[in-house]
């Protein structure tokens, strides 16, 4: 039963423009949501958060929506660059005393020039 | 500030045959979780430890195992080795405070690679 779905297994933006990247949820328990960037052969990084009584936090060119009537959230980069190609995980959290991320199963996103 | 190191990096094994992960956390961290990556199930949780004990466990068979040593270093076991255990193992550590309306971040090792053949 995958709880946290990414639809788009990829996505093809050009520099400068918008990327929006999706991801679904289940579990109407979880109560952080967060996004990974990967490169091959290194460990996911850490982007940006949310908590579930939040619907919108921004950091720099990353801005991730949560709209929990739906079990909804993306993540936008705007302006998408070149280096922000690799693969995006969006990952879920259910209570603050476990570190355990149930993630998606990825976006992979190229930024051509 | 040394990041999560992950060793070996690159194992092969054999079925039938047994191997012990290691990950040594950043300085400070309390907590290690453990993730396997495959093509087809993406990153799935394994298990998770605080202060040397286990304080959360995924959907995987006996045959993985694992523990927290008192520096918080940690290994995983992977016993009875099968074709499908091929993946990459991420392990991850935090501060692990207690916090309600957000979460410490989770730093990643690079991973091992792990091929059975």
């Amino acid at each position: 039963d995958q709880q946290v779905k990414q639809n788009s297994p990829s996505l093809s933006v050009q520099e400068g423009r918008i990327s929006i990247l999706n991801c679904d949820y289940t579990n109407s328990m979880f109560d952080y949501f967060l996004w990974y960037k990967k490169y091959p052969a290194e460990g996911p990084t850490f982007l940006i958060s949310i908590s579930s009584i939040k619907d919108k936090n921004e950091d720099g060119r990353f801005t991730v929506f949560l709209n929990k009537s739906a079990k909804h959230l993306s993540l936008h980069i705007v302006p998408s660059q070149p280096g922000d190609s690799a693969v995006y995980f969006c990952a879920a959290s259910e209570g603050y005393n476990t570190d355990k991320l149930i993630f998606g199963t990825g976006t992979r996103l190229q930024v051509f020039p | 500030k040394a990041g999560v190191t992950q060793t070996p990096r690159y194992l092969i094994k054999t079925r039938g045959q047994q191997v012990t992960l290691s990950c040594s956390p950043i300085s400070g961290h309390r907590s290690v979780s453990w993730y396997q990556q495959t093509p087809g199930q993406g990153l799935q949780f394994l298990f998770e430890y605080f202060s040397e004990t286990q304080r959360n466990k995924g959907n995987f068979p006996g045959r993985f195992s694992g523990r927290q040593f008192s520096n918080s270093r940690s290994e995983m076991n992977v016993s009875t080795l099968e074709l499908g255990d091929s993946a990459l193992y991420l392990c991850a550590s935090s501060l692990a405070k207690l916090m309600v309306l957000s979460r410490d971040e989770q730093f990643f090792g690079p991973g091992t690679r792990l091929t059975v053949l």
